[in-house]
């Protein structure tokens, strides 16, 4: 069991570009959750999925924000464009079942300049 | 969303048994207690839940009071390794949801 896996490890852009976060959850997890974790705000919900059908995206900070999930495997946050305030450690999780302990990948730490 | 109330820091001796408290009036009858911690720039890990028996399993035991609105986890011989921000949480709203969290410091 490889664990949630989580790309890039880390990733420094300019405002205004678009930055694309991926996340592989564990095999046969139906459910997956992205959280952002800055020292100020501690660790927000962004958006989760089950079943691949997002069914709460109200953490999402703005329209700027979009989450997809086009396949059972494979999960994409993108920010566009994006603002140093975006910048913050981005986590993956993922459950067996909605309501099972999480699994978190070891984030993506997003620097915006 | 869910609420709970932590202590923010903690320290324990190495080797001596950790407690760490959490305050969860708000959580429903059929909603578990879930205890995570994060060590330093990691993912968060799973540790333990409970719905209303104590449990335990090899990395700690949940105890929970009757009423069902606290409870504490303990690491019974704790080491450096276990100096983490100790989270509990639980589905509140339908959303798993963390607080800040209690740092706790293992001193050698």
């Amino acid at each position: 069991d490889a664990g949630v896996i989580q790309s890039p490890r880390h990733e420094v852009t300019e405002m205004g570009q678009e930055v694309t976060l991926r996340c592989k959850p564990i095999s046969g997890h139906n459910s997956l959750f992205w959280y952002r974790q800055t020292m100020m705000r501690g660790l927000e919900l962004l958006i989760y999925f089950n079943n691949n059908v997002p069914i709460d995206d109200s953490g999402m900070p703005e329209d700027r924000f979009s989450a997809k999930m086009p396949n059972a495997s494979f999960s994409t946050l993108k920010i566009q464009p994006s603002e140093p305030r975006d910048s913050a450690v981005y986590f993956c999780a993922s459950s067996r079942v909605f309501y099972s302990p999480l699994h978190f990948g070891n984030g993506t730490r997003l620097t915006v300049t | 969303d869910a609420k709970t109330t932590q202590p923010p820091s903690m320290d324990c001796a190495e080797g001596r048994a950790a407690n760490l408290p959490c305050n969860h009036s708000t959580i429903s009858g059929n909603e578990y207690v879930y205890w995570y911690r994060q060590i330093h720039s990691q993912g968060p890990q799973y540790i333990i839940h409970g719905l209303k028996n104590n449990e335990t399993n090899e990395m700690a035991s949940l105890i929970i009071t009757e009423d069902r609105k606290s409870s504490t986890l303990i690491l019974p011989h704790a080491t450096l390794r276990d100096t983490a921000v100790y989270y509990c949480t639980h589905f509140g709203n339908e959303k798993l949801t963390f607080g800040t969290g209690t740092r706790l410091t293992i001193i050698p």
